[in-house]
């Protein structure tokens, strides 16, 4: 089993609707999550982190973290096709090790 | 602004020739850097792992002879590709850590790197 899976996509939503990215991860005792965005041909870019369970909002988008379903979320509202882009799951292990998922891919058809 | 900085942005060598990329921590010093490739339309890929003072960790598969790897700062990787070949050509990522608990890693800009 993956330390941290997404689902790959790719993910299409039409302009304005709401794109939702999901990420599980393996290791229960993992403190800290983060959500990178990855233009083509560029270096990822952190956009989020969360630590506590719940929802963080910042802008458009909403971090969502279930520590006992040991999932994470990313809502992008009123997306916008400047958001097609891979967006990275990223988890801090209770061992302090980081690891990201394989990414999913989001297109925004305008 | 930029956390990690990484230079060049784009090299073009030709084949045998080597060339090394700079991974600069600006805010934070760094005991441990990670060096990435990724190929177009795949996932990135960790090569190795850069610790200050000691030697690299390789990830199954990558040449620590052909990717040389030095840490001698605090706040400087270096990854130096040898002998290259046109399949070494790949856009090469370095990332680093603030080393306080919880924190994100943050990547620098990448190197388009081309071998000719």
């Amino acid at each position: 089993q993956k330390e941290v899976e997404q689902n790959s996509g790719p993910l299409s939503v039409p302009e304005g609707a709401i794109a939702s990215l999901n990420c599980t991860y393996s290791d229960r005792g993992s403190q800290s999550f983060f959500w990178y965005r990855q233009y083509s041909g560029k270096s990822p870019e952190l956009i989020m982190s969360i630590y506590s369970n719940g929802d963080k909002e910042d802008g458009r988008f909403t971090a969502q973290l279930n520590k006992a379903s040991q999932y994470v979320s990313l809502l992008i509202r009123d997306s916008q096709p400047s958001d097609s882009a891979t967006y990275l799951c990223a988890v801090n292990t209770a061992g302090n090790q980081f690891y990201f998922g394989t990414g999913t891919s989001l297109t925004v058809i305008p | 602004g930029a956390v990690v900085s990484q230079h060049p942005s784009r090299v073009i060598c030709k084949s045998g020739t080597s060339v090394k990329i700079e991974c600069r921590s600006l805010d934070f010093q760094a005991t441990t850097m990670f060096w990435y490739r990724q190929f177009p339309k795949q996932s990135l890929m960790l090569m190795a792992t850069s610790n200050e003072g000691s030697k690299a960790t390789y990830e199954q598969g990558v040449e620590k002879d052909k990717f040389l790897i030095n840490h001698a700062s605090l706040t400087l990787s270096t990854l130096t590709v040898t002998s290259a070949h046109p399949e070494d050509s790949s856009f090469y990522i370095c990332s680093a850590r603030d080393p306080r608990r919880n924190s994100p890693l943050h990547f620098g800009n990448g190197t388009r790197l081309t071998v000719t």
